[in-house]
Parts: C-alpha cells; sequence; structure tokens
C-alpha cells in the first residue's frame, strides 16, 4: 500500500513568488495535516483538513492557505513567499480525525525562498 | 499546556552500545497519546510507536524498547545494540484526546542521535 506522497520532493522560489504543495494521503485516510519543520523553530503545526474542509490552523499567517479535494488529496499555498518560509513541509495523514488514530507522514517538501 | 520536552540535544554512541532518548510531557488531559517518529537525513518522519495514556505497558520491539511512567510524565526510547543505520534524529510527540485538541500533535525538539563505527 502506498503511503503518504508529497511533491515536489525540492521546490526553489524567489522572495515574493508563490508556492504550491501537494500531498496524497494514504488511501482511506480523510484527515489531512500540514506541518513546517523551519531550521531552529522545530516541527510547528500549520493546518488540518478533514472531508473537504479546513478544520483548523496553528499561528501562521493568512498567506499560508490550502484546500482538500474530494479525493482527500490536499494542497499548500504559501503567497508573498518570505525568505524565513525556506523550510521542509510535511504532511501527514489518518484515518479518522486526530492523532488517536495512526497517522503517519510523507517524506516532505523541501521549499527554498532565494 | 501541552508541552514535550526533549532535553538531550544530540548523542554520541559507538556501534553497538546500548541508548537511551528521554522524552518528558507536560499535559492536563487524562487521555492522551504519545508519539515516537524517526526522521533520518532523507528528512521523512518514520513512525515507531503510539502509546495511549491508559497503557502503561513497556513495549520491545526488536532492539527498541519504550518505558512509559506516568507518575514522572516520561516516555524513554530505548536502542539496544546500536547500529550506524539508527543514526538519525528522533521526535517525541503527544496529542490530547480532547475535542478542540485532538488533531494537533505537539513535538519536542528531537534529539540527534549518531552511532559511529
Amino acid at each position: 500500500e502506498a503511503g503518504v506522497t508529497q511533491s515536489p520532493t525540492h521546490l526553489i522560489k524567489t522572495r515574493g513568488q508563490q508556492a504550491t504543495l501537494r500531498c496524497s494521503p494514504i488511501s482511506g485516510h480523510t484527515s489531512v495535516y500540514w506541518y513546517q519543520q523551519a531550521l531552529g523553530l522545530g516541527l510547528q503545526f500549520l493546518l488540518w483538513y478533514d472531508e473537504g474542509e479546513e478544520r483548523n490552523r496553528g499561528n501562521f499567517p493568512p498567506r499560508f492557505s490550502g484546500r482538500q479535494f474530494p479525493n482527500y488529496s490536499s494542497e499548500l499555498n504559501v503567497n508573498a513567499l518570505e525568505l524565513e518560509d525556506s523550510a521542509l513541509y510535511l504532511c501527514a495523514s489518518s484515518e479518522g480525525q486526530g492523532w488517536n488514530t495512526e497517522a503517519f507522514f510523507g517524506q516532505g517538501t523541501r521549499l527554498t525562498v532565494v | 499546556a501541552q508541552k514535550v520536552t526533549q532535553a538531550q540535544t544530540e548523542i554520541s554512541v559507538v556501534e553497538k552500545e546500548d541508548v537511551t532518548l528521554d522524552c518528558v510531557y507536560e499535559t492536563r488531559d487524562t487521555t492522551y497519546y504519545l508519539f515516537w517518529y524517526k526522521q533520518p537525513p532523507s528528512g521523512e518522519l518514520v513512525f515507531l510507536i503510539r502509546r495511549n495514556s491508559f497503557d502503561e505497558q513497556n513495549e520491545i520491539s526488536g532492539r527498541y524498547s519504550w518505558n512509559f511512567q506516568k507518575s514522572t510524565s516520561s516516555f524513554n526510547f530505548t536502542i539496544t545494540a546500536s547500529q550506524v543505520v539508527d543514526s538519525a534524529v528522533y521526535f517525541c510527540a503527544l496529542s490530547e484526546d480532547g475535542v478542540d485538541s485532538s488533531y494537533k500533535l505537539i513535538f519536542g525538539s528531537g534529539t540527534r542521535l549518531l552511532v559511529r563505527p
């Protein structure tokens, strides 16, 4: 069974541009989570989508947004990129809501803003 | 408030040594879940174990073992006879079971383990 897949693996953007990151959850999983792992800041919760809706977001500005499609895949969009947005963005999926079910992460997208 | 502390920033051992990674957590909930993840240099987070707060039994999986002690709010991870392939960053994480918090996984800052040949 395929795990959580993310694309692209690496992404280089210029400050001010927009970045789109994609995530395909494990088959049967309806919840998708996005985390940012920036150097020195650890893993921080970004967004949670379930059944096509944004259920909650972490302490990030509105230029971080996303959506979940009917097939439960998800996109993370980052507008007006800033240098400090450079980070590894990890997506995870779970079968139900919350981490009381098994949850697995993808390999991440490494975003570099220059 | 929820918090996970991994006081050991980096540990270096020689192959075949045993090593224990410490994790201390804080939570107000009586029902919560604790996790360990491994992050090799390639970047992905590899799930190792999930334990709920009502199950205090220690767990062993091959060379890995986990010691969960609610009395000290600790969930420590031991690798027996370490190998070079164990070199990675290891994260401990916590999730509470409440409606308003079950979606969020709180991570510790990670412990970088280096196993030297």
